[in-house]
């Protein structure tokens, strides 16, 4: 149990395009979704969180008109990032929650490359 | 201060051994605790949730809690070799549902 995906594993895209990143809970209804983002060697740095039915919260730093964030069911989340740079070239990782345990489970990863 | 201490390591050890991971956190109105595993190039794995003082324990793994020390462990006995990955301590920040990371200890089993 407790199964996120992530859609695409890996994407390449030219500066100036916009991507598109879906996160599923599989098995699981999850009213709450986390979108993070990992360089190479650092942490998880958590960039917002995504609640079914309303607005995205964005941690501080985080470009919310960059980083659209839609949580239209409580199975779907997604993340486009717009006008994508080669400087947004990182991993890409959701999670959802399970419940009420506060247990977050990740989805496998999106790596953008942004040429 | 950071909010989550890990020693980064690497933390060598050989395998059969018991491997001993730390954590200190800042926030004492944290009240869940998680550990995550992330293998290199992958996403984190939960493998322990811990929410009250003192030692939970789920196969290998091991997990402390002292919340007056806000110091959390994972042991892990037997170590293998498919132990070696990155692993991460994560309290819930007080009052919020959101994990707050560390930066993690690199584990080494090595045969």
């Amino acid at each position: 149990g407790a199964v996120v995906s992530q859609h695409p594993s890996r994407v390449i895209c030219k500066s100036g395009t916009s991507v598109k990143i879906e996160c599923r809970s599989l098995d699981f209804q999850a009213t709450t979704m986390f979108w993070y983002r990992q360089f190479p060697k650092q942490s998880l740095m958590l960039m917002a969180t995504s609640n079914e039915g309303s607005k995205a919260t964005y941690e501080q730093g985080v470009e919310k008109d960059k980083f659209l964030i839609n949580h239209a069911s409580l199975t779907l989340s997604t993340l486009t990032v717009t006008s994508a740079h080669p400087e947004d070239s990182s991993f890409y990782i959701c999670s959802a929650v399970l419940g009420t345990s506060y247990e977050q489970y990740f989805g496998p990863g999106t790596r953008l490359t942004v040429t | 201060q950071k909010e989550v201490e890990q020693n980064s390591g690497p933390l060598s050890v050989p395998e059969g051994a018991i491997a001993s991971l730390n954590c200190t956190y800042s926030d004492r109105g944290s009240q869940s605790f998680f550990w995550y595993r992330q293998y290199s190039g992958k996403s984190p794995e939960l493998i322990m949730s811990i929410y009250s003082n003192g030692d939970k324990e789920d196969g290998r793994f091991t997990a402390q809690l002292n919340k007056a020390s806000q110091y959390v462990s994972l042991l892990i006995r037997d170590s293998q070799p498919s132990d070696s990955a990155t692993y991460l301590c994560a309290p819930i920040s007080g009052g919020y549902n959101k994990l707050i990371f560390g930066a993690g200890t690199r584990l080494a089993v090595h045969p």
